[in-house]
């Protein structure tokens, strides 16, 4: 399975400024990428996926970005709201996830 | 998209004892996915449970340790057996409702509450 971690475990952002969320996979045969998110004391919810023939997909708010020569995923959400605020991981076309996830939290 | 309830949600348990975990999906699904997640860390993929076949697990996972059922489509368990504090985890069965437009593997993910479980 993968075995590379985020690059952040936290990240503290001011409500309304925009969030970046990295992660890094070494399995090069991942053709697939899927980002979630995790409130607490809930189960993960579906946010955006992303194919490996693409290198960028936007969605309401979200985009995730793709570089397949440095092997590195990222997810960007526009205007950070308090509603954000959650765990964030990605989960790759095997269902395997990279990392321990990033905790994002929204500053009022 | 899928409804998933778990049970339990959590519980707490003796070192040595074994607990079974219940997962009911509100549709028919062919795919269901059993994942642990630790404390502080994302989730692990324990095993692949298909109808009317043996679960497949993941490295590091064994049948004697987490057996696991899927008499129908709708269903299935986890049991984690002769469990001890290691095993205290967030555990959550979730499906794949249906390939994505992209073809097989591609479908999105429906994840549980989850059950945690807490070993003394």
């Amino acid at each position: 399975g993968e075995n590379v971690g985020l690059h952040l475990p936290t990240l503290s952002v001011q409500e309304g400024d925009n969030s970046i969320i990295n992660c890094a996979y070494s399995n090069s045969a991942s053709d697939y990428f899927i980002w979630y998110k995790q409130e607490s004391g809930k189960g993960p919810q579906f946010i955006i996926d992303i194919r490996s023939n693409m290198d960028k997909r936007q969605g309401q708010r979200v985009t995730v970005l793709l570089n397949k020569t440095v092997k590195h995923l990222s997810l960007q959400i526009a205007a950070t709201q308090p509603g954000d605020s959650a765990v964030y991981f990605c989960l790759n076309d095997y269902k395997l996830s990279f990392g321990a996830g990033t905790t994002v939290t929204v500053r009022a | 998209s899928a409804v998933i309830s778990q049970k339990p949600s959590r519980d707490i348990c003796q070192r040595g004892t074994s607990l079974t975990i219940q997962c009911q999906v509100d549709s028919q699904v062919t795919m269901m996915f059993w994942y642990r997640q630790q404390p502080g860390q994302s989730l692990t993929l324990i095993a692949t449970a298909n109808q009317g076949s043996e679960a497949t697990y993941e490295s590091g996972f064994v049948i004697d340790k987490f057996p696991i059922s899927r008499p129908n489509l709708t269903f299935s368990t986890l049991t984690v057996s002769n469990m001890s504090p290691e095993d205290s985890s967030i555990y959550l069965c979730s499906v794949e409702e249906r390939p994505g437009t992209g073809g097989a593997n591609t479908g999105e993910l429906f994840f549980g509450e989850g059950s945690r479980l807490t070993v003394l």
